[in-house]
């Protein structure tokens, strides 16, 4: 079963913030994040692993609740080149990465 | 860098067709997948390898088959297009099989049925 994101969408001006969620219904191991800009593959974001843990990547970071089955991504003073796709990845008991349905993130200048 | 690279990046083919998507990987992965996108569905698992010549079934392996004959490639085989199988393909290869490695993809094959 996919991981839900939300929002589906969301529009931004430079400079501003976001924060995208992906829950899901089974225990999790691990979430991936990944990016995809228009016409070109994913890209590895970052994984959290089971912990709780947060990790950071320039302005991009994540948290991981595994009690609540739960990752979001914070987007911080957002540019112009965060817009594009993004999906979460998750990884459950039975070892399989499944992919949520994406949130599209535009900025706008 | 990693490099995964898909043999097309537009195809048209007929229904009926037998239609092969190829693809390649430089950083001697032992796990290659095949994924197609659609728009609200995100990415769905075809298949999955994790060593030259084993294969397992994804989500949505109806209507397809899968080849690894060198550990480089990765062939997604559809046995007799049809219309519902105009998609965007993705191919990805990672070290480990899902935990804990990130998975590299390809630029995509976008595959018209008609």
């Amino acid at each position: 079963q996919q991981p839900v994101q939300s929002p589906q969408a969301v529009i931004l001006r430079e400079g501003e913030d976001a924060v995208i969620n992906c829950s899901s219904s089974k225990a999790l191991y691990s979430v991936h994040w990944y990016r995809q800009k228009h016409g070109e593959a994913p890209v590895f974001l970052m994984i959290l692993l089971k912990g709780g843990e947060q990790k950071g990547h320039d302005k991009i970071s994540a948290s991981f609740n595994e009690k609540k089955q739960q990752s979001s991504l914070y987007l911080t003073a957002s540019q112009l080149s965060y817009s594009g796709t993004y999906f979460c990845g998750t990884v459950s008991s039975y070892g399989k990465l499944t992919f949520g349905q994406g949130t599209i993130l535009t900025v706008h200048p | 860098d990693v490099k995964v690279t898909q043999s097309s990046r537009y195809l048209v083919k007929r229904t009926g067709e037998k239609v092969f998507l190829e693809c390649v990987q430089d950083m001697d992965h032992e796990n290659m997948f095949w994924y197609r996108q659609d728009p609200g569905l995100g990415l769905r698992l075809i298949y999955f390898s994790y060593d030259v010549k084993m294969k397992e079934k994804g989500d949505i392996p109806e209507g397809y088959s899968v080849s690894r004959e060198k550990k480089e490639r990765f062939s997604l085989i559809l046995e007799s297009a049809s219309t519902n199988q105009t998609s965007m393909y993705l191919c990805a290869s990672s070290l480990d099989t899902y935990s804990n490695q990130p998975q590299h993809f390809g630029d995509g094959t976008r595959l018209s049925i008609l």
